[in-house]
């Protein structure tokens, strides 16, 4: 049973367009929601989070949108650049020793 | 900086073997976890720890075991390793109650031949 879904395996975008990327999740228990970035070869890299308790969450060109009625999350990266092309995952907290469930990735690829 | 180190990047072991995959963390984490990561799987965890020589099965424990004797240290072991766990390792840590992020480590490719 996966409680964090990430339906698009990838994703196209121009440089300097907008890029979206979606997750869905099905625990209301989720007290955080957070996306990581992750190169090949590499660890995953922490980008951003929300608290379950707010709809909205911004740092520079990232921004992750929650929608607690629907159970779907949402990073918006503005403007893309073609270093942002990488495996992008969504993971969402529950308390038990704040273990992260994760999303099965999207695969961003941002072209010139 | 938060470190997360985890002991190999590449690894080949035969199958039936024991191996052991350490992962240090230099943050003072209460929490750390070993996940794999497998193509169009995502992460999934595998075992997690909340203290010292606490530990508790992920979603997918079956064949490993797990050792925190410091609260610095997490060690994966497979207890006899098979070509269905070649995969990518992956050890974290998190605080409990501060801020939500968990830290990686590099990960270390396995392969079991």
């Amino acid at each position: 049973d996966q409680q964090v879904k990430q339906n698009s395996p990838s994703l196209s975008v121009q440089e300097g367009r907008i890029s979206i990327l979606n997750c869905d999740y099905t625990n209301s228990m989720f007290d955080y929601f957070l996306w990581y970035k992750k190169y090949p070869a590499e660890g995953p890299t922490f980008l951003i989070s929300i608290s379950s308790i707010k709809d909205k969450n911004e740092d520079g060109r990232f921004t992750v949108f929650l929608n607690k009625s629907a159970k779907h999350l949402s990073l918006h990266i503005v403007p893309s650049q073609p270093g942002d092309s990488a495996v992008y995952f969504c993971a969402a907290r529950t308390g038990t020793a704040s273990k992260l469930t994760f999303g099965t990735g999207t695969r961003l690829q941002v072209t010139l | 900086d938060v470190k997360v180190t985890q002991s190999s990047r590449y690894l080949v072991k035969r199958t039936g073997e024991k191996v052991f995959l350490e992962c240090v963390q230099d943050m003072d984490h209460e929490n750390m976890f070993w996940y794999r990561q497998d193509p169009g799987l995502g992460l999934r965890l595998i075992y997690f720890s909340y203290d010292v020589k606490m530990k508790e099965k992920g979603d997918i424990p079956e064949g490993y075991s797990v050792s925190r004797e410091k609260k610095e240290r997490f060690s994966l072991i497979l207890e006899s390793a098979s070509t269905n766990q070649t995969s990518m390792y992956l050890c974290a840590s998190s605080f409990t109650w501060r801020s939500p992020e968990a830290f990686f480590g590099q990960g270390t490719r396995l392969t079991v031949v």
